[in-house]
C-alpha cells in the first residue's frame, strides 16, 4: 500500500498563476483533509471532507477551493496564487473523524509563490 | 484564536535524559488529544494518544501525562535518543471534529 500520496512535492508558481495539486489514498478512508505548514504556526487546516462529493471550510479556507470527486482522491486548488500562500501543503486521510481514526499524512508539496 | 498552546517552541536534551513538551487546552468539550511527531521532509505520523478518563498513558519510552483540572496534558520522552530528533505536535479534537494541532516543538537530542 502506498497511504497517502500527493502530486507534485514541489512547485514555484507566479503569483496570480493557477495550480491544483492532488492527493490520493489507497486505504479506503472516508475522511481527507488538506493542511498547511509554516514555520511557527503548526498544522492548520484549509479544508476536509466526510465523504466523497463531501468538503467543509477548516481554519483557514480563504484563497483555497477543494472537490472530492472520487472517495480516493481530494484535490486543492489556487485559483490565484498570493506570496502569503507560500507553505508546506499536507494531505491526511483517516477512517474517521478524530479520536475515530489515526490521521495519515502524505509526505507534502512544498510550494513558493513568487 | 489559539485553542492548544504548545511549549517550547525548542527543545534541546542530552542522549539519555528526559524531554517534556507541554500542552495547554482551553475548550473543556475536547476528548482526544494525541501528539504526532515529524521528522525533517516527512509528514506529522501519529505517536501517542490519550483520552480524558485516564491521567496517564505509557507506549515504551513515550508518556502523555494529562491533568484534566488544569486543562493540560505533556508528553515525555524517557531515556532520548538521537533519533528522536523531530519536530513535536500536541493536538486535541471533541467528538466528531477535525483536529486542532498546537504550533509544535523542534527536539534536538545531542549525543
Amino acid at each position: 500500500n502506498a497511504g497517502v500520496t500527493q502530486t507534485p512535492k514541489f512547485r514555484v508558481l507566479k503569483t496570480g498563476q493557477s495550480m491544483t495539486l492532488l492527493c490520493a489514498q489507497d486505504m479506503n478512508h472516508e475522511y481527507m483533509y488538506w493542511y498547511r505548514q509554516d514555520p511557527g504556526m503548526g498544522l492548520r487546516l484549509i479544508h476536509y471532507s466526510v465523504g466523497e462529493g463531501t468538503t467543509a471550510k477548516g481554519e483557514v479556507p480563504d484563497g483555497y477551493n477543494v472537490s472530492r470527486l472520487k472517495k480516493q482522491n481530494f484535490l486543492l486548488g489556487l485559483e490565484s496564487a498570493a506570496p502569503s500562500q507560500t507553505s508546506v501543503y499536507f494531505c491526511a486521510s483517516s477512517s474517521g473523524l478524530a479520536g475515530r481514526g489515526e490521521q495519515y499524512f502524505g509526505p507534502g508539496t512544498r510550494l513558493t509563490v513568487t | 484564536q489559539q485553542q492548544v498552546k504548545q511549549s517550547p517552541q525548542s527543545l534541546i536534551v542530552q542522549k539519555g535524559g528526559i524531554s517534556i513538551i507541554n500542552c495547554a487546552y482551553e475548550n473543556t468539550a475536547f476528548d482526544y488529544f494525541p501528539w504526532y511527531q515529524q521528522f525533517p521532509g516527512k509528514g506529522p505520523a501519529l505517536l501517542i494518544a490519550i483520552r480524558p478518563d485516564v491521567s496517564e498513558k505509557k507506549e515504551g519510552r513515550f508518556t502523555i501525562s494529562f491533568n484534566k483540572s488544569a486543562k493540560q496534558f505533556s508528553l515525555h520522552i524517557m531515556d532520548s535518543q538521537p533519533g528522536d530528533s523531530a519536530t513535536y505536535f500536541c493536538a486535541a479534537s471533541t467528538t466528531g471534529t477535525a483536529l486542532i494541532f498546537g504550533k509544535g516543538t523542534t527536539l534536538s537530542v545531542s549525543s
